[in-house]
C-alpha cells in the first residue's frame, strides 16, 4: 500500500465548476500535510498547507481529517489556469516527506 | 533571487556513462534535496543535506552520490548510468524541513 494515495484522475470539469480531490495517508504519525501544484513538465510548487481546522486561500480550501487519515482539496469556480496536477504531501518527521503520485485536473471552457 | 537552478535541462546518456547534475540555490537555505520523478509515480527522495558537509541517503540512493561543500551547491553524481535511471530529477531546498522550493528539473534519458 502506498503511504500517500490519490485518485490519479483525470478530472475533467467545465469552467466555474467546483471540484474536490481526496488523498489518504497510511502513517498515523504524519505530522504535517500540504498540497503542491505541478504544471505539465514543470516543477512542483507549494499551493497550501493543510490544518485540522481547515485552511482557505481564495477559491481553494484544504481540510485534514486525522481520524480517517485523509486530506481534501476543494477548488471553487474553476479557472482554465487551474489545469494542473495536484500533489498531496505528508511530512512524517526527520526528512521524510512523502509525495503522492498526483491528481490531474483539466478545466475546459 | 533566482531561487533553485538546475543544469542541464536535458541530457541523453549511454549505458555506463557518468555525469553530474548541478543544483544551486540563492535563498541561503540549509536543507537541500534530490528527488526523481517517474511517470505516474510520486517524487522519490534520493539524497538530502542539512547543511554544508552533511548529507544522508533518502529512499532510493543506489547508483547516485552527492556532496555539499557550500550552502549554495548540491550536485548529484550518477555513476555507471543504467536505463532504470531514466527519469526527471528535481533539486529542492528549504529553510524549514518541510516547505520545499523546487528547481525546474533535469530530464535524463539513459539508452
Amino acid at each position: 500500500r502506498k503511504e500517500v494515495e490519490q485518485d490519479p484522475g483525470p478530472f475533467n470539469v467545465p469552467e466555474g465548476a467546483t471540484v474536490a480531490f481526496n488523498c489518504t495517508y497510511s502513517n498515523s504519525a504524519s505530522q504535517s500535510f500540504f498540497w503542491y501544484r505541478q504544471d505539465c513538465r514543470k516543477e512542483p510548487k507549494l499551493l497550501m498547507s493543510v490544518y485540522s481546522s481547515g485552511n482557505e486561500d481564495g477559491r481553494f480550501t484544504a481540510q485534514l481529517n486525522r481520524a480517517s487519515q485523509y486530506i481534501s482539496l476543494l477548488i471553487r469556480d474553476s479557472k482554465l489556469s487551474d489545469s494542473a496536477t495536484y500533489l498531496c504531501v505528508a511530512y512524517t518527521g526527520g526528512f521524510k516527506t512523502i509525495f503522492g503520485a498526483g491528481t490531474r485536473l483539466f478545466v475546459k471552457a | 533571487n533566482a531561487g533553485v537552478t538546475q543544469t542541464p535541462k536535458f541530457r541523453i546518456l549511454k549505458i555506463g556513462q557518468s555525469m553530474t547534475l548541478q543544483c544551486a540555490q540563492d535563498m541561503n537555505h540549509n536543507y537541500m534535496y534530490w528527488y526523481r520523478q517517474d511517470p505516474g509515480m510520486g517524487l522519490k527522495l534520493i539524497y538530502y543535506s542539512v547543511g554544508a558537509g552533511i548529507t544522508d541517503k533518502g529512499e532510493v540512493p543506489n547508483g547516485y552520490n552527492v556532496s555539499r561543500s557550500t550552502t549554495e551547491d548540491f550536485p548529484l553524481r550518477l555513476e555507471l548510468a543504467a536505463p532504470s535511471q531514466t527519469s526527471v530529477y528535481f533539486c529542492a531546498s528549504s529553510q524549514l524541513s518541510y516547505e520545499q522550493y523546487f528547481g525546474p528539473g533535469t530530464r535524463l534519458t539513459v539508452t
